[in-house]
């Protein structure tokens, strides 16, 4: 029974199109992240979402949009992709502010 | 500025061979300090959790500890299954949800 589900696991694109991610928490969890992981493996936080309020938001492009319909639910959407673009992105749902994060299994985005 | 920075960057130990990765901080003040596991194209597994100086937490080979600047995995008698990159995040005080994570250690175990 997957606890974060993202869909899809792979997304090939070309440069300037637009482009979703969605994840799905069970958990039951507040609040959710949106990371990217780059190809040296950093996992650096894009967005946080509590019970469907931002708290926070990193300096990330303004093309990049997260959206959540309920609090099980974290969708990032993502316009006019560039190449720099291309990197892992991975949910994650806890608990509570702060607390332990549960991370989905990735979504691989590739813009060519 | 906060800062987290892991190292080795990478290590290979023989079977059995006992060793630890460390995870240097700089935060104003520590909420919590993470430890994750990570398997190649899967998402990060959470480890272990540790919030005060002095604190240890263990889980079969592996054991955690915190003190005020820096934490440490020791893995105890690794097997090849342990092979994987294990990541450290800390979560700050004074910055709600704010998780500012490691380079990691890939770690590598050879039979």
């Amino acid at each position: 029974d997957t606890a974060v589900s993202q869909t899809p696991k792979y997304l090939v694109t070309q440069m300037g199109n637009d482009k979703s991610i969605k994840c799905e928490q069970n958990l039951g969890h507040d609040t959710m992240y949106w990371y990217k992981q780059d190809s040296k493996k950093f996992l650096k936080i894009m967005f946080s979402y509590n019970n469907k309020e931002l708290i926070i938001n990193e300096t990330v492009p303004n093309r990049f949009s997260p959206k959540s319909p309920d609090k099980a639910h974290l969708n990032l959407h993502i316009n006019s992709l560039e190449l720099g673009d291309s990197a892992v992105y991975f949910c994650a749902s806890s608990q509570a502010n702060g607390g332990v994060q549960y991370f989905g299994p990735g979504t691989r985005l590739l813009v060519l | 500025e906060d800062q987290v920075t892991q190292s080795p960057e990478a290590l290979r130990l023989q079977e059995g061979e006992s060793s630890s990765l460390n995870c240097s901080y700089t935060v104003s003040g520590l909420r919590g300090l993470f430890w994750y596991r990570q398997d190649p194209g899967k998402g990060p597994e959470f480890l272990f959790t540790l919030y005060s100086a002095g604190e240890e937490k263990e889980k079969e080979r592996l054991k955690a500890t915190l003190t005020k600047k820096e934490s440490f995995l020791h893995i105890t008698a690794p097997k090849p299954e342990d092979s994987a990159t294990y990541l450290c995040a800390v979560n700050p005080i004074d910055t709600g949800n704010q998780f500012y994570f490691g380079t990691g250690t890939s770690l590598t175990v050879i039979p």
